[in-house]
């Protein structure tokens, strides 16, 4: 199984911060990466697809880097309605496999 | 727009069988894409449990594999989900999800392994 090693599990920030949450893959999966964000209650919602592309609809201030094995998810102004747990999801081996999350919290 | 949902019962006894459906609105599930499962446990992260390929081809988490079965009605644009001998440790939310990057989710439902 490809292994996706998330970074950190939790995170303090405040309204503006620039906050980055990276994905690590076991393996090079080219660029099979999606990012989600999920918060309490609700399915998750994706935001980057290809790694880099920006979902529809998904503000501006989010953006995704990477390919291979390392990562990046970039929330580049956090606002209130950021605060939420993070996913990354790789899809390029079986089993799809996910990252452990990354709690965004308010500081 | 496309749109998934999922029904089943919300809970199952232990060693008994779980099996949910998602039923698809907006897309013709035979025409194109991955459609698939996912999981959640109370409290913790995602887990990907299969998919079913618009030509009916199936893929399986291995961890799953001997247990689960995914498949599909055309007509009424649905797939399904059967996981047989369920124990508690298979009490989560179950997603469904279409394709590879799971770009569309339904709402979640939640299952219960419990006498």
């Amino acid at each position: 199984d490809i292994q996706m090693t998330q970074s950190p599990s939790s995170l303090s920030a405040s309204v503006g911060d620039r906050v980055t949450i990276t994905c690590r893959a076991s393996q090079g999966i080219r660029n099979d990466l999606g990012w989600y964000q999920q918060k309490p209650g609700k399915a998750p919602k994706r935001l980057i697809y290809a790694a880099s592309s920006l979902q529809s609809g998904v503000p501006s201030r989010f953006s995704g880097s990477g390919s291979g094995t390392e990562f990046t998810l970039t929330i580049s102004s956090l606002q209130p309605e950021d605060f939420a747990t993070y996913y990354c999801l790789q899809h390029n081996g079986y089993p799809w496999t996910f990252g452990q999350g990354t709690k965004v919290e308010i500081k | 727009q496309v749109q998934l949902q999922e029904s089943g019962p919300g809970l199952v006894k232990p060693s008994e069988t779980l099996s949910l459906t998602c039923t698809v609105s907006g897309y013709s599930i035979s025409s194109g894409y991955y459609w698939g499962w996912i999981r959640q446990p109370p409290g913790k992260g995602l887990e990907w449990i299969g998919s079913i390929y618009y030509n009916g081809r199936t893929y399986y988490n291995p961890s799953l594999k001997s247990r689960l079965t995914i498949s599909r009605d055309t007509s009424k644009n649905h797939f399904s989900l059967k996981l047989t001998s369920v124990t508690a440790a298979d009490t989560a939310m179950y997603y469904c999800a279409r394709d590879r990057s799971l770009d569309i989710w339904g709402q979640g439902t939640m299952v219960s392994v419990s006498s």
